[in-house]
């Protein structure tokens, strides 16, 4: 079964620093999608970041940005140049190839402090 | 693009009575949307895959009888919890798949808090 381990429950960062929140995963498969996911104190779920295992370039987006080593099935998240409007709880997430209905597997959660 | 409301965002109910609780894409059609429950502090855990015309998937351990879901539309899909308990207290979250869009990525709704007095 696939599974996903966050290591880090909580982590810390001063504002305008950078911060990387490591995610690791076990899979047999060859194909498959990895996501991160923001959870603010509001609870909505908004995406991050998404790569695709079959694309050795690393997702990027602004700020955010990953570190996708496939051989060693490490996923991290790093945030450049945090803002106080980083804090939240970051969830990392598998989702296996397949059809319509892919399911996404979620990690337990890092929770990011940014100190101003 | 791809907004999923979700209704209501809190509901408290008596034991023994039934809640509805609503999962809209706004913008796009969902052929297949997500229910999760998430407890404090805790990661989200999937309930049940909804599929537009079908039945619902669930996974292990959930009861299909206690969880009722419809999704009767490509925009809407509907979780009941019956005959709720203390133990249904929750926050429940749905998510939909763009129909045909980018592959795996899931849009999630604000969620719904779950009091059972």
């Amino acid at each position: 079964a696939q599974t996903v381990t966050q290591s880090q429950p909580e982590m810390s960062v001063q504002e305008a620093e950078t911060v990387t929140l490591s995610c690791t995963y076990d899979t047999s498969e060859s194909d498959y999608y990895l996501f991160w996911y923001k959870q603010p104190p509001s609870r909505q779920m908004i995406l991050v970041i998404r790569q695709e295992a079959y694309k050795q370039q690393n997702a990027t987006e602004n700020r955010f940005s990953v570190n996708f080593q496939k051989a060693a099935k490490s996923f991290s998240l790093k945030i450049s140049d945090s803002q106080l409007g980083d804090a939240a709880m970051y969830f990392c997430a598998y989702s296996p190839p397949g059809g319509a209905t892919n399911k996404l597997i979620f990690g337990t959660g890092t929770l990011l402090a940014v100190q101003p | 693009g791809a907004v999923v409301s979700q209704h209501p965002s809190w509901v408290i109910c008596k034991s023994g009575t039934s809640v509805k609780i609503e999962c809209r894409s706004l913008d796009f059609q969902a052929t297949t949307m997500f229910w999760y429950r998430q407890f404090p502090k805790q990661s989200l855990m999937l309930m049940a895959t909804s599929n537009e015309g079908s039945k619902a998937t669930y996974e292990q351990g959930v009861e299909k009888d206690k969880f009722l879901i419809n999704h009767a539309s490509l925009t809407l899909s509907t979780l009941t919890v019956t005959s709720a308990h203390p133990e249904d207290s929750s926050f429940y979250i749905c998510s939909a798949r763009v129909a045909g869009g980018a592959k795996n990525i899931q849009y999630f709704g604000a969620g719904t808090r779950l009091s059972v007095l």
